[in-house]
């Protein structure tokens, strides 16, 4: 099974902060990793797919970058509505396998 | 709207079974892989099985193969995971989500194995 290693695990960070959250696969994936946000209490929302295209509705603060075995999930100012959890996910090969979550809180 | 609506979740004894529904609406549910994804209480998200648009393809992760089944039903736009030989590691919100990657997920049903 592909390992999923994201980092930090946590972080705290204010309001306008530019936050990086990195990924990595224990094998190359590929392009094939998607990042996702989620709130407490909430399911799990889409942000990016591919390593780099944005899911319908998210917006532009959000980007992501990476191929191979190195990812990273960047919001270039971060806003009140960003903290949250942020999980990492590849879809390369079976099992499809999540990392371990990134939780952005306010500082 | 996509939407994506689970059902059947609840209380179940070690050992026992479940079955979860999901009905899907606001796409052409025939033309999407969907996904079974799974969070134990305090955890992270654990993906548990695929099945391909036309029911022809599954996947799942190693820990439910031989105990579960996904299935869907193209017809009435229904996703299934039967649910057998429950233990309490398997206590989680269960999620469907559309597509690989997973596009649009469900807001989950609650699984608890417990006596």
């Amino acid at each position: 099974d592909i390992q999923m290693t994201q980092s930090p695990s946590s972080l705290s960070a204010s309001v306008g902060d530019r936050v990086t959250i990195t990924c990595r696969a224990s094998q190359g994936i590929g392009n094939y990793l998607a990042w996702f946000q989620q709130k407490p209490g909430k399911a799990p929302k889409s942000l990016i797919y591919a390593a780099s295209s944005l899911h319908s509705g998210v917006p532009s603060r959000f980007s992501g970058s990476g191929s191979g075995t190195d990812f990273t999930l960047t919001i270039s100012s971060l806003q009140p509505e960003d903290f949250a959890t942020y999980y990492c996910q590849q879809c390369n090969s079976y099992p499809l396998t999540f990392g371990g979550g990134t939780k952005v809180e306010i500082k | 709207e996509v939407q994506l609506v689970e059902s059947g979740g609840g209380l179940v004894q070690p050992g026992g079974s479940l079955r979860l529904s999901c009905a899907a609406s606001g796409f052409t549910f025939s033309s999407h892989w969907m996904s079974w994804v799974r969070q134990a209480p305090g955890k992270g998200l654990e993906w548990v099985a695929n099945i391909k648009q036309d029911g022809s393809e599954k996947n799942y992760v190693g820990s439910v193969k031989g105990r579960f089944t996904i299935s869907r039903d193209n017809a009435q736009t229904s996703l299934y995971l039967q649910m057998n030989s429950l233990t309490a590691e398997d206590t989680a919100v269960y999620y469907c989500a559309r597509g690989v990657p997973l596009g649009y997920w469900g807001q989950g049903a609650l699984v608890t194995v417990s006596s």
